[in-house]
């Protein structure tokens, strides 16, 4: 039972260089998340995608574009790297059920912008 | 707009001593609440979660939560702390409407000491 798998796990950008965070779960949620994890700022909502076909801004999203490619996937690109922008990545995705909304999170994605 | 507050960024316990993390909440309704655990190097895990169902909240490893409408708080506690309880807790928020939008603190490192 994979759940939220996030790929790469480590990576190294020149400033100004592009990438792409890809992101998958195999739980069938409906909703699935970007965070990132900066040392006493806690986690932060870059953006979030409520449904397949739908994605909307979080709390930090300058700097960053998502696409749902699917109900299973979720990929967060930078397309300008900045050293603002290493940080800790956390793919999530979430499913509600009588009992709330459940978030369940990825291993993380650990960025640095040299 | 909701908020979480969590007083403490490290605390430290012998063990066997109780575990007190204090979490306070800021919302014009009674919300989603959580607790979240996160070891070293990996994504975050739900302890527990209230959801009005009921105002003392058990979940995993021994933790409880009890939410308090009068105080605003929903504080994390264990009657006696394990070697294993070091990680780093975080408490969480989200509205009954637009769920998605889940808000986190900024964290408190628990250490655990012999």
């Amino acid at each position: 039972n994979a759940g939220v798998t996030q790929t790469p796990k480590f990576q190294v950008l020149k400033t100004g260089q592009s990438m792409t965070l890809q992101c998958a779960q195999d739980m069938n949620h409906n909703s699935m998340y970007w965070y990132r994890q900066d040392p006493g700022m806690g986690l932060r909502l870059i953006y979030y995608s409520a449904s397949e076909g739908t994605t909307d801004k979080g709390e930090v999203p300058n700097g960053y574009n998502v696409s749902r490619l699917n109900k299973r996937e979720f990929s967060l690109r930078l397309e300008s790297a900045a050293p603002s922008q290493t940080s800790v990545y956390f793919c999530a995705s979430s499913v509600v059920t009588g009992n709330g909304n459940t978030i369940y999170f990825g291993e993380g994605s650990w960025l640095t912008v040299v | 707009a909701q908020s979480v507050t969590q007083l403490g960024s490290h605390v430290s316990v012998s063990e066997g001593a109780l575990v007190l993390l204090r979490c306070n909440y800021s919302s014009s309704v009674p919300p989603y609440l959580f607790w979240y655990v996160q070891y070293p190097n990996q994504g975050l895990q739900l302890l527990l979660k209230y959801t009005s169902a009921a105002t003392l909240v058990k979940g995993i490893n021994g933790f409880e939560a009890e939410f308090k409408k009068s105080e605003t708080s929903f504080h994390l506690t264990k009657p006696s702390a394990h070697m294993s309880d070091a990680a780093e807790y975080f408490c969480a928020v989200s509205p009954l409407r637009g769920y998605q939008k889940v808000t986190f603190g900024t964290g408190t490192k628990l250490q655990v000491i012999p």
